[in-house]
């Protein structure tokens, strides 16, 4: 069935280093692809997205580039800040019968940033 | 903006008892959805609508009611609460099918549900 996979957390990082988080996947036809974020205390909210292979989403620093030949969407940011300390969860929307889409979740990733 | 409402934010119930998570959005959007978040498991869809009075189920919903007889309202029952349900709850909503062109799907605070 359709699935994502990312990779455990938490990471920990010191301000300004490079992030990565791994997301791959797994689906029929062409999903579309985000990057949810969950600060402490709030909602999830829409970081980026790509609906189509070689796609890149990029919001606030983040990028992220949809592979369709190693069905992975990794989450990229070059310089973290404290303020990016937070769970970042992917996502892939899974079209089903009677065209009612609904997001198929990661487990979530726990950011951890120092000063 | 307010956004999307979720009441309360903490729960603790005992087997057998029931309770309404309260969820409202002020976006006028027609589609709501129920998530739960297990400790280490993505958020799986319990219930979801695409409109006032309709109501559709999704990957996990024994053990749950909803309603929706508003645009803003879409609460979540619990009947006989378990421990089974101890989870965390999120309520989202979006103007059309998430995934669609430009949709982006917005999110309550969750609800952290603990029975015992």
């Amino acid at each position: 069935g359709n699935s994502v996979t990312q990779m455990e957390g938490p990471v920990t990082l010191s301000e300004e280093a490079f992030l990565t988080i791994n997301c791959t996947y797994t689906a029929t036809g062409y999903p579309s692809l985000f990057w949810y974020v969950q600060y402490p205390g709030e909602g999830l909210q829409l970081l980026l997205k790509a609906t189509k292979a070689d796609d890149k989403g990029s919001n606030k620093g983040f990028e992220a580039t949809y592979r369709k030949e190693t069905t992975s969407f990794h989450l990229e940011k070059g310089s973290v800040q404290v303020s990016d300390s937070a769970v970042y969860f992917c996502a892939l929307q899974h079209p089903f019968f009677g065209g009612y889409n609904k997001l198929i979740f990661g487990a979530g990733t726990r950011l951890a940033v120092h000063p | 903006n307010a956004g999307v409402t979720q009441t309360p934010k903490f729960r603790i119930l005992k087997i057998g008892q029931s309770m309404t998570l309260q969820c409202t959005q002020d976006m006028n959007h027609n589609y709501m959805y129920w998530y739960r978040q297990d400790p280490g498991m993505g958020l799986k869809l319990i219930y979801y609508s695409v409109g006032a009075g309709i109501t559709d189920k999704g990957e996990v919903p024994n053990g749950y009611n909803v309603s929706r007889s508003t645009t803003e309202d879409f609460p979540l029952r619990l009947e006989l609460a378990a421990p089974s349900q101890t989870s965390v709850y999120f309520c989202a909503s979006s103007y059309s099918p998430v995934g669609e062109g430009n949709t982006e799907a917005f999110f309550g605070q969750g609800t952290r549900l603990t029975v015992v």
